[in-house]
């Protein structure tokens, strides 16, 4: 079976542009969780989609936001970009919700550059 | 609100020597708690995680943890490093039977030396 799969692998935006992010989960998996990890550091969570609701949102502005649609895949969105929003961004799915234990199986990422 | 501290930023160790790489969380509740390995440009693997039962866990490639509520520590070990181990190492925890996200240390990088 295919894994967790994300496009594009990397982007380059310019600072105030919007940016979208598509994650494609392992099939089967009903939840998708969107991560931001800055270099150095821990993946910090955004969302967490379960059954195409929020089932969870991390410390991040409004500028970020995302859906999952009927297939399960996911789009993360980032509005009026900022330098700081420089990071990889990780997606990961799993059967059930990432509070009941079950693993979450990560995509490669997509690097973002915000110049 | 439940947290995770990875005590060492990194961790110089040489080749088929042990190591352990340190992990404490808090929290007020009970809690999963998960070891993630990410090799260089590649996204995180689950290398082991602890859900209930034995406080011994055993995962891939030779790793093992052991969950000690008392100390609220989870520590990762490895009986033998090989140079392929080379790669970032985050412990993550999750409150028990809640619908909440995962919250992830700032990870350790081990280093094997030849």
């Amino acid at each position: 079976d295919a894994g967790v799969t994300q496009s594009p692998t990397h982007l380059i935006k310019t600072r105030g542009q919007q940016v979208t992010l598509r994650c494609s989960p392992i099939s089967g998996h009903k939840s998708v969780s969107w991560y931001q990890q800055v270099l150095g550091q821990g993946p910090q969570f955004i969302f967490q989609y379960y059954e195409k609701e929020e089932r969870g949102r991390g410390n991040f502005p409004d500028r970020f936001s995302a859906r999952q649609f009927p297939n399960y895949s996911s789009e993360l969105n980032v509005n009026a970009l900022l330098l700081g929003d420089s990071a990889l961004y990780l997606c990961a799915s799993s059967p059930g919700l990432a509070g009941g234990g079950d693993t979450q199986y990560f995509g490669p990422g997509t690097r973002l550059t915000v110049l | 609100a439940q947290s995770v501290t990875q005590l060492d930023s990194q961790v110089p160790v040489f080749e088929e020597a042990p190591v352990e790489l340190r992990c404490n969380y808090s929290s007020s509740v009970s809690v999963y708690l998960f070891w993630y390995v990410q090799y260089p440009n590649q996204g995180l693997q689950l290398l082991l995680k602890y859900l209930s039962g034995s406080t011994l866990v055993k995962g891939i490639n030779g790793f093992e943890a052991e969950f000690n509520k008392s100390q609220t520590s989870f520590h990762l070990r490895k009986p033998s490093v090989h140079i392929s181990d080379t790669a970032e190492y985050f412990c993550a925890v999750t409150l028990m039977n809640r619908d909440d996200k995962i919250i992830f240390g700032k990870g350790t990088r081990l280093h094997i030396l030849p």
